[in-house]
């Protein structure tokens, strides 16, 4: 599909384990965004990337976080000794231009439970 | 930073009627107002933005009216459908290179057949 694609879907990890996931965003859009959205809540920014470049890292809670987008195109974010608070769904976004005020497409997101 | 209020949580109507849910944004620097739809176990999926030179926009039964004044917009679906059924989060944006696009906390629209 074209569309914006996030692996795992589902992801249970035991506190204090380290996970990855990732984002293969559209072909061809410059812009990346990871978000993380609790349960009855919007997305809530974390970090962005204009191609290889981090951007902005505001948004990650924190020194635990960690994201990377070597090549410009798919995206890992990493969380190290996931913590139970931790436990959210992951969305990734993308668009094809810069900046946060273009249309974002979205995927589905990896829910992450932390045990 | 800019904070985005979502209003009603809950929404429910009946097949047929409209739909009215409203957002306020604190930011007067904000100029790109998209408005999401999420079903269960997906995506947000955009259904229509608007962008702060224009006061209003319109794709078949989905409308958005931003009052740039007042500081709020708001998403107007008309003859809603069980299908309708869903989350629906607004959200508000500034340009310039900025990267942070504020959600508000999300609408549960409910269209009972």
């Amino acid at each position: 599909g074209a569309g914006v694609s996030q692996s795992p879907r589902y992801k249970v990890a035991k506190r204090g384990q380290d996970v990855a996931l990732r984002c293969d965003p559209i072909s061809g859009h410059v812009s990346l965004f990871w978000y993380q959205q609790a349960l009855g809540q919007g997305p809530e920014f974390l970090t962005y990337f204009q191609n290889e470049a981090q951007l902005d890292k505001s948004g990650l809670p924190s020194d635990r976080f960690f994201a990377e987008r070597p090549e410009g195109s798919v995206s890992t974010l990493k969380i190290q000794r996931t913590q139970q608070e931790d436990s959210a769904v992951y969305l990734c976004a993308s668009s094809l231009a810069q900046g946060s005020n273009q249309p974002q497409h979205f995927g589905d997101g990896t829910r992450l439970s932390i045990l | 930073g800019e904070n985005v209020e979502q209003h009603p949580s809950t929404l429910s109507v009946q097949e047929g009627d409209s739909a009215v849910i409203k957002c306020t944004y604190s930011d007067s620097a904000s100029n790109y107002f998209p408005w999401y739809k999420q079903e269960l176990g997906k995506g947000p999926q955009l259904i229509i933005d608007i962008r702060s030179n224009v006061g209003e926009k319109k794709d078949q039964r989905i409308a958005v009216t931003l009052n740039k004044t007042a500081k709020h917009f708001s998403l107007h679906i008309t003859e809603t459908q069980p299908e309708d059924s869903a989350v629906y989060f607004c959200a508000a944006s500034i340009s310039g290179g900025m990267n942070d696009m504020r959600f508000g906390a999300g609408t549960r629209l409910t269209v009972k057949p």
